[in-house]
This record gives structure tokens, sequence and C-alpha cells, in this order.
């Protein structure tokens, strides 16, 4: 069975750091990777995936996120953060056919001025 | 383009009452859909999904049920709510297989309180 674990409950960030949300994966095959992001009280939007090919995907809003086979870890990052980053931010994974995609918990990320 | 309609945004409904969540997809066919409730702002539970017309895999056991009368139309229902059913209520779409990569797109979300 696939999972995918978000090891942090809350990531605070400085405006103007760099960030990094953190997101691990256990699937079977190749898996297909996203990040979606959640403003309050608004649905979730899609930010980027990674099926195949280089491992660096760049995403909405000036995200990207790195695809290490070998750590399993598909962390989302930013160079430089701001205030409006501030959300809640979901991996997750899918294997294939019409099974759901599987979620993290989430990652809340706060972006102080 | 496609896009994904929920309603109503906002229900207050007290202890008992019947439930119905509505939502539909435009601008595809044949699409899987689904419903997901978000507790506190947290992580999601998938509740249903389906992949066609009369087809729902049902993910929970739980006060809830869900159907899918029409091919882009996704209902939540519940006979008799529970405080517990309170929470943020999501549904879903994505492009059915050979076509799908996994990417789900998501309505805005209906926020039901149960008092």
């Amino acid at each position: 069975a696939q999972s995918v674990a978000q090891p942090e409950d809350q990531v605070n960030v400085a405006e103007g750091n760099p960030l990094t949300v953190k997101c691990t994966y256990s699937v079977s095959g190749n898996p297909y990777l996203f990040w979606y992001v959640q403003y309050p009280n608004r649905g979730l939007q899609f930010l980027l995936k990674y099926i195949t090919g280089d491992n660096l995907v760049k995403g909405s809003y000036g995200f990207e996120a790195e695809f290490n086979k070998s750590q399993t870890s598909f962390h989302l990052k930013k160079p430089s953060a701001l205030v409006s980053d501030s959300a809640l931010y979901f991996c997750a994974s899918w294997n294939s056919g019409n099974t759901p995609l599987v979620f993290g918990k989430g990652t809340r990320l706060s972006v102080i001025a | 383009s496609q896009t994904i309609h929920q309603w109503p945004a906002t229900l207050v409904q007290p202890v008992g009452s019947p439930l119905s969540l509505e939502c539909t997809v435009e601008g595809t066919s044949n699409p899987n859909l689904y419903w997901y409730r978000q507790a506190a702002g947290r992580g999601l539970q998938l509740l249903f999904y389906s992949v066609g017309i009369g087809q729902i895999s049902s993910e929970v056991p739980q006060n809830l049920s869900a159907s899918r009368p029409q091919d882009r139309q996704f209902i939540l229902s519940s006979k008799k709510l529970l405080l517990s059913d309170s929470g943020f209520y999501l549904c879903a779409w994505s492009v059915r297989l050979s076509g799908n990569t996994g990417e789900l797109f998501f309505g805005e979300g209906s926020r039901l309180t149960v008092l």
C-alpha cells in the first residue's frame, strides 16, 4: 500500500528566507507525486507534480520540488518566502488506474513578516 | 475549460436533520468524482469516490452516503446528522482511465456545522 508522510505539522519561516516543506513517500513502482496548497476556507489548489524526467519540478507561485528516489522524498521548496505563502500544504502520491490520490496529513506554513 | 461547483458553501444544521451537498463538473465527460472531509483545518479523509454513474466506493463506514445520478453530478447525503459530521467537505474530480495522471481538481468546499 502506498503512503505519504509529512513529518512537520507546522513550519515557520521569516519573509524573504528560503522555505522547505518535507514529504516522504512509500509507493511501489514509479510514483506520481503532487503538492497542493489550501488557503483558509478554500479548496485545494494544484502546485506541481512529478511524473518522470527531471528530478527538479517547477510549479506555480515560484515553488519547486525535488524528487529524490534514494531518500524517497519530494520536498517542496521556495527560494524566498512571502507572507502570502502562508497556508496549508499537502503532499500526495498516486499509483495508477482509477485509484484515488493518497494525501499526507498536511503541513501548515507560516511566513512571518 | 473544466470547472467544478459545490453548494451550498455554508450550512448550519441541527442534529438529526438530513443533509444534501451537491457537486457538479462542467467541461469534461466521464470524470472520476470524489468526496473528502476535512476536520479542523487539517488532513483530508476520503469518504467516497465514483468511477461512473451509480458506481460508488465507500472508504469509511459512517453516517453518510453518496450518489451519482448523472455523469457529472455527485451528491453527499445523510438521513440524520450527528455532531461529528461537522467539517469542511470537498468535492473533487479527475480524468478517467487512460487520460488519468492522478491529478485532482477541487471545488471550493462546503462548510457544515451541526449544532
